[in-house]
């Protein structure tokens, strides 16, 4: 079974540069999350879509970042204009649409703010 | 909003050793405590995980305990194994959905032979 796959693996932009990150969630999972990881922390939980449905959305800084799931497949995350404290690992993760169910986490995109 | 705090932030064990981590929430709802281990370069992976019914659960040599009342929960791993090197994340959840969970710091785990 293929796992969550994201792109690209790295990426570094200059600050106020646009950027986008892309996920592609294991297959059949209706549920998808984006995290934030700043090195030395725990992963920040960002949206959680439901087919192609927002969730949840409270801790998304939505004057800057903004993502969408418009075929309740793939997601895309975008971060306009980026500031340095964006600077972290974004991790997006897939889950069954039932309790009790394991959260699969793909390998992320490192990005770096200059 | 939960708020979940994971202690030793570094643990260097021996090989053959066991290794304990401990963390606490604030949030009484929560009732689902996934662990996950999260190696250079890749994304966390669940490991075990345990739910508020249930005191302690073990599988081979991992196990976790919670607390309810006090409300804090641990990771034991006995016969530690130079592979077991990572970084090791507790979290908390309302949702029995693993995925939306808040997380630790993280605890970086070094198993010298």
């Amino acid at each position: 079974e293929a796992g969550v796959a994201q792109s690209p693996r790295y990426k570094i932009i200059e600050k106020r540069q646009s950027v986008a990150f892309w996920c592609n969630p294991i297959s059949g999972h209706a549920t998808l999350y984006w995290y934030q990881q700043i090195l030395g922390q725990g992963p920040k939980l960002l949206i959680q879509f439901q087919n192609n449905g927002v969730v949840d959305d409270s801790q998304l800084p939505k004057d800057r970042f903004s993502a969408e799931r418009l075929k309740g497949v793939d997601s895309t995350l975008k971060i306009q204009p980026a500031k340095l404290e964006d600077s972290a690992v974004y991790l997006c993760a897939s889950s069954l649409d039932r309790p009790n169910t394991e959260a699969f986490f793909g390998q992320g995109t490192r990005l770096t703010v200059v | 909003g939960e708020n979940v705090e994971q202690h030793p932030s570094t643990l260097s064990v021996q090989e053959g050793d066991s290794a304990v981590i401990k963390c606490t929430y604030s949030d009484s709802a929560s009732n689902y405590f996934p662990w996950y281990k999260q190696e250079l370069g890749k994304g966390p992976q669940l490991i075990i995980d345990i739910r508020s019914n249930v005191g302690e659960k073990k599988d081979q040599r991992i196990a976790v305990t919670l607390n309810k009342t006090a409300k804090h929960f641990s990771l034991h791993i006995t016969e530690t194994q130079p592979e077991d090197s990572a970084v090791y994340f507790c979290a908390a959840s309302t949702n029995t959905n693993a995925g939306k969970s808040t997380f630790g710091d993280g605890t970086t785990l070094t198993v010298k032979p």
